[in-house]
């Protein structure tokens, strides 16, 4: 069945980086559109960027423009969502997302920016 | 950005009672492919969301029939048939009609 597998709990400091994985099967990574949304503790659910697997091409929404990048490496059907300078506030369940197709979400990957 | 408004925000149902929650799109959802680009989704305590209904009354593989959705342009609905204990959670309806994409703020749905 289709799947998205998400890496673990990352915890880091305001300033620094990180960079979580997406690894895909039961599809054609290639053919669906990937999706990155998330979800600060207790709120709802904020778009962040999607990438075109088949392509590269990505696109980002305008508040994390310049802070988020979108990757993928198709030989092993797995996509990365990179979000530096990170705040406090960046502090949220991050999901990877196929809108359209097999309609699957990530389990998500908690991270944690605190000093 | 296409604002999406949720009503109500929270709701308390009786186990084989009906229940409604209204979406209201800034714009209108309907894309020129005459497709319109409402979805429902439900996030059970402690899971990622699933998707329950897709294009405003598709219903995705699995989804038991007691949950449909209605509506057009900017007004929609998702209607529960009959509550169960199982369908607690939060409800978010969801555009993808352009970039970016937006949620509505949730339904948080409790039994009595």
């Amino acid at each position: 069945q289709v799947q998205l597998v998400q890496s673990g709990a990352e915890v880091k400091k305001p300033g620094a980086s990180v960079k979580v994985s997406c690894k895909a099967s039961g599809y054609t990574f290639s053919v669906y559109y990937l999706h990155w949304v998330r979800q600060a503790p207790g709120e709802g659910l904020e778009w962040m960027g999607r990438i075109i697997p088949a392509s590269g091409d990505t696109l980002y929404a305008q508040r994390f423009q310049g802070r988020v990048t979108l990757t993928r490496d198709t030989s092993i059907s797995t996509a990365y969502m990179e979000l530096t300078t990170l705040r406090s506030d960046d502090t949220a369940l991050y999901y990877c997302v196929l809108m359209t197709g097999p309609r699957t979400w990530g389990q998500g990957t908690l991270v944690t920016v605190s000093s | 950005d296409i604002v999406m408004t949720q009503t109500p925000l929270s709701l308390s149902v009786t186990p084989g009672q009906p229940a409604s929650i209204s979406c209201k799109s800034s714009q209108s959802l309907l894309h020129s492919d005459g497709k319109t680009y409402l979805y429902w989704y439900l996030q059970k305590p402690g899971q990622s969301p699933q998707v329950l209904i897709y294009e405003v009354s598709n219903r995705f593989s699995g989804v038991p029939d007691r949950f449909s959705g209605s509506g057009s342009g900017t007004d929609f609905k998702l209607n529960l048939s009959r509550v169960e204990a199982e369908d607690v959670g939060v409800y978010y309806c969801m555009h993808s009609i352009e970039l970016p994409i937006t949620f509505g703020q949730g339904t948080k749905l409790e039994i009595k």
